[in-house]
């Protein structure tokens, strides 16, 4: 069975302050994919990582996949107010888009 | 724009009564999904079909919930009979696989089931 463990689950940080959410997948997939959710709303795709060692950069938002480690980061540069959201990681199964996902990081970035 | 479009947005409904949500898919996506997100179990993947064939629904209780595309622009995803524990938000997405990886979420459908 797939495991997909994310840390922390809940996090408040400072503006202008990084951090780091990690993933943990149980697989042998080489695909991580990382979403936002803001409160009551879809699910917005951040990042696909395809390949061992695959880094990804979007803003103040940027995504890495060691897959023999079987661990994605998503580190957060400098954050801001707008970064506030939850954050979800998500593994494939079979190499085949069927993710299974984390629980989620809840992101509160504090004026 | 093309989009995931879900219906019905909410939905309050009588423990008992069949729940029918619908899904169009992003226009020439091969592959839907239906997840159900609760704050308990978070994001669960129930089933998902390419070429509208299913290929997996094992996350699916098969005794009360099913999912069919009766054709490639609808997915369709029925509670009968439904239950308090059904209450959620029901979420489609679609793909088009291998050529992307990307999977695009519709708005959900956010069920109540009193």
């Amino acid at each position: 069975e797939l495991k997909v463990e994310q840390n922390p689950l809940f996090l408040s940080m400072q503006e202008g302050k990084n951090y780091t959410i990690y993933c943990n997948y149980s697989t042998t997939s080489d695909r991580l994919y990382w979403y936002r959710q803001d409160p009551g709303k879809s699910l917005e795709s951040l990042f696909v990582l395809l390949s061992n060692g695959a880094v990804k950069q979007e803003g103040r938002l940027m995504a890495s996949l060691d897959t023999k480690a079987r661990l994605s980061t998503l580190h957060i540069t400098a954050a801001v107010h707008d970064l506030s959201a939850t954050y979800f990681c998500a593994a494939d199964l079979y190499n085949n888009n069927d993710m299974r996902f984390g629980a989620g990081t809840r992101l509160t970035v504090k004026p | 724009d093309a989009r995931v479009t879900q219906t019905p947005r909410h939905k309050v409904t009588e423990m008992g009564q069949e729940v029918t949500m619908r899904c169009q898919p992003i226009l020439g996506h091969n592959t839907v999904f239906w997840y159900r997100q609760t704050m308990m179990q978070g994001l669960e993947l129930l089933a998902y079909f390419r070429n509208r064939a299913p290929l997996d629904d094992s996350g699916m209780p098969k005794d009360r919930f099913s999912a069919e595309m009766p054709d490639a622009t609808l997915a369709t995803l029925k509670i009968q009979p439904s239950e308090p524990r059904d209450s959620a938000v029901y979420f489609c997405a679609s793909g088009l696989y291998p050529d992307s990886n990307t999977i695009y979420f519709g708005e959900g459908s956010w069920l109540t089931v009193v």
